[in-house]
């Protein structure tokens, strides 16, 4: 079965300064995997997608994360946290034809 | 360009009154819909998901209902509300056949009391 964890429910960066958020994905075979974006109260947003190309997939808002088989990890980085990246982050994998395996997500804050 | 709309916003339910939530896509044909439930301080639980016109798929057995009338609109539904049934719900969208991405509304904030 395919699931993913997000080893960290709690990130806090300062302005600036990088941001990792990490996750960890189990799968029998390649996966499809997603970074998602909650802003508070409101829906969320796809980030970026891997898709069994490119390892290293750039998102928008300056994000990428990149896919390793080897650790079977998909973290999601970004070299300069803004204030307005503060939000929750969800790592997810497609499990099957209409489904998605929703992380517990990590809470992103940023300090000024 | 496609757009997803959910309404109410919010919204204030006593137990075991009726529950009926709207979601509607705009520019696209024949999406695959969905229906998720965010509890507070969870991930998001798939509930139902729709290829098409009346058919229905529920992933958990619960107090709601889910039902597709026409082509891009999903309602949510429940006869006898529950206090676990507050939560933040969230439909989506995606464009078949494959699941590559889905496209969330802005949800609706249910509080049962």
């Amino acid at each position: 079965a395919q699931s993913v964890t997000q080893l960290d429910s709690h990130v806090s960066v300062s302005e600036g300064t990088p941001v990792l958020l990490r996750c960890n994905y189990s799968s029998s075979y390649s996966p499809s995997l997603f970074w998602y974006v909650q802003h508070p109260n409101k829906g969320l947003q796809l980030l970026l997608k891997y898709t069994s190309a490119a390892t290293l997939v750039k998102g928008i808002n300056g994000f990428e994360a990149e896919f390793k088989k080897s650790e079977t990890s998909f973290h999601l980085t970004k070299p300069s946290a803004h204030m307005s990246d503060a939000a929750e982050y969800f790592c997810v994998v497609k499990t099957g034809a209409n489904n998605l395996f929703f992380g517990t997500g990590t809470r992103l804050t940023v300090i000024p | 360009s496609q757009t997803i709309h959910q309404w109410p916003a919010t919204l204030v339910q006593p137990v075991g009154s009726p529950l009926s939530l709207e979601c509607t896509v705009e520019g696209t044909s024949n999406p695959n819909l969905y229906w998720y439930r965010q509890a507070a301080g969870r991930g998001l639980q798939l509930l139902f998901y729709s290829v098409g016109i009346g058919q229905i798929s529920s992933e958990v057995p619960q107090n709601l209902s889910a039902s597709r009338p026409q082509d891009r609109q999903f309602i949510l539904s429940s006869k006898k509300l529950l206090l676990s049934d507050s939560g933040f719900y969230l439909c989506a969208w995606s464009p078949p056949p494959a699941l590559y991405e889905q496209y969330f509304g802005p949800g609706t904030r249910l509080t049962v009391t």
